[in-house]
């Protein structure tokens, strides 16, 4: 079935520890997104990428990283920067064409002890 | 500065009758809306869209309208069911492929 793999589905971290969060799809999709979820806040763009090999800040980057370099693959590393770490993260991906929907994970719970 | 605006953060609903759950957004170039609905601890469905060019867009018990002059778009749910239990998510984008704006949510429930 197509869809989008993110994992883990919940990671405990230690403060000052960098995680890794991995979401794989297999939709096809150029576009793909890192959101966070907070309680009360709605949902956050941390990075995008719209290829291959580029991505762009979203309006929260700080103290996260990503890479591109595989169109399948679009991996958040939560460093020990981000002040805040602890939220729902989630994964999506779009295709190209009019209905431009985007399509989620199933999330990743990072809870910082 | 937010610029989707879900000014309900919950709203109870019996079963068999109409949900409204509301959006205000700000950013007149908006084109291009969207509803998802989200389960606790999973990721949120896509329910329906619809573009600037239209007014209303219906797919079975979901119908969204949008008032652009009013920059206002609502979700009418009917019947409404006890599964429609969720938090819902208006969101907006200039253009079918511009990055999503999401609101902060509704949280519907619907009581047998």
């Amino acid at each position: 079935d197509g869809g989008i793999t993110q994992s883990p589905k919940y990671l405990f971290r230690k403060e000052g520890q960098n995680v890794t969060l991995s979401c794989e799809q297999n939709l096809n999709h150029d576009a793909m997104y890192w959101y966070r979820q907070d309680p009360g806040q709605g949902l956050r763009l941390i990075y995008y990428s719209q290829i291959v090999n580029d991505f762009q800040k979203g309006d929260i980057a700080e103290g996260y990283s990503v890479s591109r370099e595989k169109k399948e693959s679009f991996p958040l590393t939560v460093t020990s920067a981000q002040k805040n770490p602890t939220a729902f993260y989630l994964c999506a991906s779009r295709g190209t064409g009019y209905t431009g929907e985007l399509f989620f994970g199933e999330g990743s719970r990072l809870t910082v002890l | 500065d937010q610029q989707v605006k879900q000014n309900s953060p919950s709203l109870s609903v019996q079963e068999g009758r109409i949900s409204i759950l509301n959006c205000d957004y700000t950013n007149s170039m908006f084109d291009y809306f969207l509803w998802y609905k989200k389960y606790p601890a999973e990721g949120p469905t896509f329910l329906i869209s619809i573009s600037s060019i239209k007014d209303k867009n219906e797919d079975g018990r979901f119908t969204v309208f949008l008032n652009k002059s009013a920059k206002h778009l609502s979700l009418h749910i009917v019947p409404s069911q006890p599964g429609d239990s969720a938090v819902y998510f208006c969101a907006a984008s200039w253009g079918s492929q511009g990055n999503l704006i999401f609101g902060k949510g509704t949280k519907l429930s619907v009581k047998p």
